[in-house]
């Protein structure tokens, strides 16, 4: 009965390669989000759909693209992968846009470039 | 950049000691929240605090919003081994759901 999923919950890579993380959510939200946590813990929003259609797009490098195929569904590529790019990604979800619908967060995925 | 720091970014406390945390932002938010989060998870919220001067308590842990609506704490009274986490405040702007979240607060209760 997962509420928020994300896969891989582990990733290492190389420099310069492309990957995905994809996430899923089963709570028949509208919403969806994609946040950045560093190594000192902060946590910082990067995108979020609401509808399949972009409505936060924060900066960051357009080597990050979300996909959200349908409402349950919101997926991170990154290209061309730096070291920097190392971070904890953690996906949400809350049932609207409005700022009184809570935020339910997936169990992250570590990214880790060698 | 809105930015809410935190304090005391580490806290080390016996089990049955009291604390708090602080949130403070130079930012007027419509809304603040506090999360805990766990190792290896994602954060869980606990509380959001909307007007100016609200308190709210959830058992032993008491948050209050500041009047003007740009500062919180949060006080754990007792705390308890199961209190160990890391704590993160949250602001919203009122622009859609966009969450500023705070430098975040290590806490650690020991036996």
């Amino acid at each position: 009965d997962t509420a928020v999923s994300q896969t891989p919950k582990y990733l290492v890579t190389q420099m310069g390669n492309d990957k995905s993380i994809k996430c899923e959510q089963n709570l028949g939200h509208d919403t969806m989000y994609w946040y950045k946590q560093d190594s000192k813990k902060f946590l910082k929003i990067m995108f979020s759909y609401n509808n399949k259609e972009l409505i936060i797009n924060e900066t960051v490098p357009n080597r990050f693209s979300p996909k959200s195929p349908d409402k349950a569904h919101l997926n991170l590529h990154i290209n061309s992968l730096e070291l920097g790019d190392s971070a904890v990604y953690f996906c949400a979800s809350s049932r609207g846009a409005s700022g009184s619908d809570t935020q339910y967060f997936g169990p992250g995925t570590r990214l880790t470039v060698l | 950049t809105q930015l809410l720091e935190q304090s005391p970014q580490f806290l080390s406390i016996q089990e049955g000691e009291n604390l708090t945390v602080y949130c403070n932002s130079s930012s007027v938010f419509s809304s603040l929240q506090w999360y805990r989060q766990e190792p290896g998870e994602g954060p869980v919220l606990l509380v959001t605090v909307v007007t100016g001067g609200e308190v709210k308590k959830l058992k032993r842990l008491t948050f209050q919003f500041g009047d003007a609506r740009k500062d919180s704490s949060l006080h754990i009274t007792a705390a308890q081994p199961g209190d160990t986490g890391l704590y993160l405040c949250a602001g919203n702007t009122g622009g859609g759901n966009k969450l500023t979240f705070g430098t975040g607060t290590q806490l650690k209760v020991e036996l």
